[in-house]
């Protein structure tokens, strides 16, 4: 079955510095896609950045990259230059594709980051 | 902008009462999801629509229902809520719903309190 772990319920940074938060996954699927969100308190789910279980290329989306390593299946968010108001919770989430047809996506428990002066 | 909408962000019932909580999009996305979230927790799918097919999952409670009247608008009906269908409650959008490149955008919650 699919899973989603991250192992780090919280982490910690000084701003301006770099992070990663980890995770790792679980599928026997060739065809899969990894996504990154954050929440802030306020609850809603931001969307931040994608990786095709294809695609050679680590994504990155500004600030944020993704440490795509296929063969020990982890998938780590990397954020660069840390801002006050990078301080959320982030989850790491699986999407492949059921036999019913439709593709489903499955959360990790997520990582609280606290981002501090 | 483009964007996911829901309403209210806050809403308090009383157990056993009845609640609907709305969602609209302008994306124009075929696909919307409904979430749980409990405090401290992943988020959980209960039901998605393809345009106007429904599906449940299947460990969805039958006190959890929804309708999509159309394309943009979707909505949660807890029918008899406990104290235990207090969450938050994130919609969802996709443009499909049949790969693996299909990037979910999520609307603000709606945090529900059943007292």
């Amino acid at each position: 079955a699919q899973k989603i772990t991250q192992t780090q319920p919280g982490m910690f940074v000084q701003e301006k510095e770099a992070v990663t938060l980890d995770c790792t996954y679980d599928t026997s699927d060739p065809s899969y896609g990894l996504f990154w969100y954050k929440q802030p308190s306020s609850g809603e789910m931001i969307f931040l950045i994608y990786q095709g279980s294809y695609d050679q290329q680590n994504a990155t989306e500004g600030r944020y990259s993704l440490n795509f390593q296929k063969a020990r299946k982890s998938a780590n968010l990397v954020i660069s230059a840390s801002q006050l108001g990078d301080s959320a919770m982030y989850f790491c989430a699986m999407i492949w594709a059921l036999s019913s047809g439709y593709s489903t996506l499955t959360f990790g428990k997520g990582t609280m980051l606290l981002v501090s002066p | 902008d483009a964007m996911v909408i829901q309403n209210p962000r806050y809403q308090v019932t009383q157990f056993g009462k009845p609640v609907t909580l709305s969602c609209s999009q302008t994306l124009n996305h075929n696909v919307m999801y409904w979430y749980q979230q409990k405090s401290s927790q992943a988020p959980k799918l209960l039901f998605h629509y393809y345009d106007k097919d429904f599906n449940n999952e299947a460990d969805t409670p039958d006190n959890f229902q929804s309708r999509r009247p159309n394309t943009s608008f979707c909505f949660l009906d807890i029918r008899s809520p406990g104290l235990g269908d207090a969450a938050m409650y994130l919609c969802a959008t996709s443009r499909e719903t049949s790969g693996v490149t299909d990037t979910q955008y999520f609307g603000p919650g709606t945090r529900l309190t059943v007292l």
